[in-house]
């Protein structure tokens, strides 16, 4: 199957600094990119949709300037977390889907336990 | 409006015995309907998925899942759960051609011996 692979799979920031994960589909395309976060013993919360070549389509509730992505290729996209806050903390989790294949299962990748401290 | 219910918060079951964790969805037409597992602090692993033809489909690790058009429903089966079932399911439902998945909120699996 198709693999994605995120990084890093966890990491330790002081308040007020920058945080980027990064999300690489390793052996496919994507033409478009996911972005969830997970609160402990919740579901995934859909943050934005990337797509290759274009601005990020943020949810309802996401604060874009706070959480900026970037999709520059067809196999990279990435979450930059802004002037990051303890409430940030949280489990990030991207998922990408196939060129082309739009109705099949997206492939997510191992998530990123973020801490704010 | 679109959405994925799954009743059960969690659920305890005895190794070697059946499970079925259920997962009601609402969808305008016909969905692409999905099941995956997360372990602690890990990604999710889809488990099986249907988008059409048999209504009855089988995925990884013994697990398979019914649909139901006439209930809404996509519940999920496995006959002998094992330890290392413990994990999180979730259901989720995918519009063709869309981009767009609906999760559940989850069914917490605990296994004892």
């Amino acid at each position: 199957g198709a693999v994605v692979s995120q990084h890093p799979s966890w990491v330790i920031c002081k308040s007020g600094t920058s945080v980027k994960i990064e999300c690489r589909s390793l052996d496919f395309q994507a033409t478009t990119m996911f972005w969830y976060r997970q609160f402990p013993k919740q579901s995934l919360m859909l943050m934005a949709t990337s797509n290759e070549g274009s601005k990020a389509t943020y949810e309802q509730g996401v604060e874009k300037d706070k959480f900026l992505i970037n999709h520059a290729s067809l196999t990279l996209s990435t979450l930059t977390v802004t002037s990051a806050h303890p409430e940030d903390s949280s489990f990030y989790i991207c998922s990408a889907r196939a060129r082309d294949r739009a109705g099949t299962e997206a492939f997510f990748g191992q998530g990123t336990r973020l801490t704010v401290v | 409006a679109q959405s994925v219910t799954q009743p059960d918060i969690h659920i305890t079951v005895s190794e070697g015995a059946s499970l079925e964790l259920r997962c009601n969805y609402s969808y305008g037409a016909t969905p692409y309907l999905f099941w995956y597992v997360q372990s602690p602090g890990q990604g999710l692993q889809l488990l099986l998925k249907y988008f059409s033809g048999d209504t009855l489909v089988q995925g990884i690790k013994g697990f398979e899942a019914e649909f139901k058009r006439s209930q809404s429903s996509f519940n999920l089966r496995k006959p002998s759960v094992h330890w290392s079932d413990a994990a999180e399911y979730f259901c989720a439902v995918g519009a063709p051609f869309s981009n767009q998945f609906y999760f559940g909120t989850g069914t917490s699996l605990t296994v004892i011996p």
